[in-house]
């Protein structure tokens, strides 16, 4: 089935520097999905990314999908403490015909240092 | 957007009982997700509760053991059946519109 592998699965940083996590798929992905989950919260829709390429950016954070389509990654310049919790990405389900089922990868747990 | 309320918010359950989570959306959806999250991990899709049909379930997942419900378009729950430890997770809610909404969650302690 479609997997999607997501690395590094922990990230420590000093506040202040940057942070980025990569997603990368077995299969084109028609559009891929970024989530933040704060320490014992819920996930948190971030972005949704969907052309080939694709660039976006939301203050500090910076999306990016890749030509093929196959990955993807996350990049936060200057990282503050409000910025910690686990950064997950997600593809659609396998199996399609669900609309709304998703793949997640296994997240990147991000820490910052004051 | 959507406001998912999902209960109850944590709970600590003797092995060999049952708990039944409870979710409902502030609007009508056709599909809602029902996910768990195991300590530090990432989420799992358990199956996809359809109104008016039987739950879909994903590979490693059957109705015995996590029976759902869907009696209409704005609840659903899910039944986690005679629990072991290894069911200790956080359960998840979730529904659609082009982004994923999620529910508080619950956090499952079995002892």
């Amino acid at each position: 089935g479609q997997q999607v592998m997501q690395i590094p699965q922990y990230q420590h940083v000093q506040e202040g520097e940057d942070f980025t996590t990569y997603c990368n798929s077995s299969t084109t992905l028609s559009n891929i999905q970024w989530y933040k989950q704060r320490p014992g919260g819920h996930p948190v829709f971030l972005i949704q990314l969907v052309k080939s390429g694709e660039v976006k950016k939301q203050k500090r954070l910076t999306f990016q999908f890749g030509e093929a389509k196959k990955n993807s990654s996350l990049h936060i310049t200057a990282t503050q403490t409000t910025d910690v919790g686990t950064y997950f990405c997600a593809g659609p389900g396998a199996g399609g015909t669900s609309y709304g089922k998703l793949t997640f990868g296994q997240g990147t747990i991000l820490t910052v240092h004051p | 957007s959507a406001v998912i309320s999902q209960k109850p918010s944590r709970d600590i359950c003797q092995r060999g009982t049952s708990l039944t989570i409870q979710c409902q959306v502030d609007s009508q959806v056709t599909m809602m997700f029902w996910y768990r999250q195991q300590p530090g991990q990432s989420l799992t899709l358990i199956a996809t509760a359809n109104q008016g049909s039987e739950a879909t379930y994903e590979s490693g997942f059957v109705i015995d053991k996590f029976p759902i419900s869907r009696p209409n378009l704005t609840f659903s729950t899910l039944t986690v059946s005679n629990m072991s430890p290894e069911d200790s997770s956080i359960y998840l809610c979730s529904v659609v519109w082009s982004e994923a909404f999620f529910g508080q969650g619950t956090r499952l302690t079995v002892v």
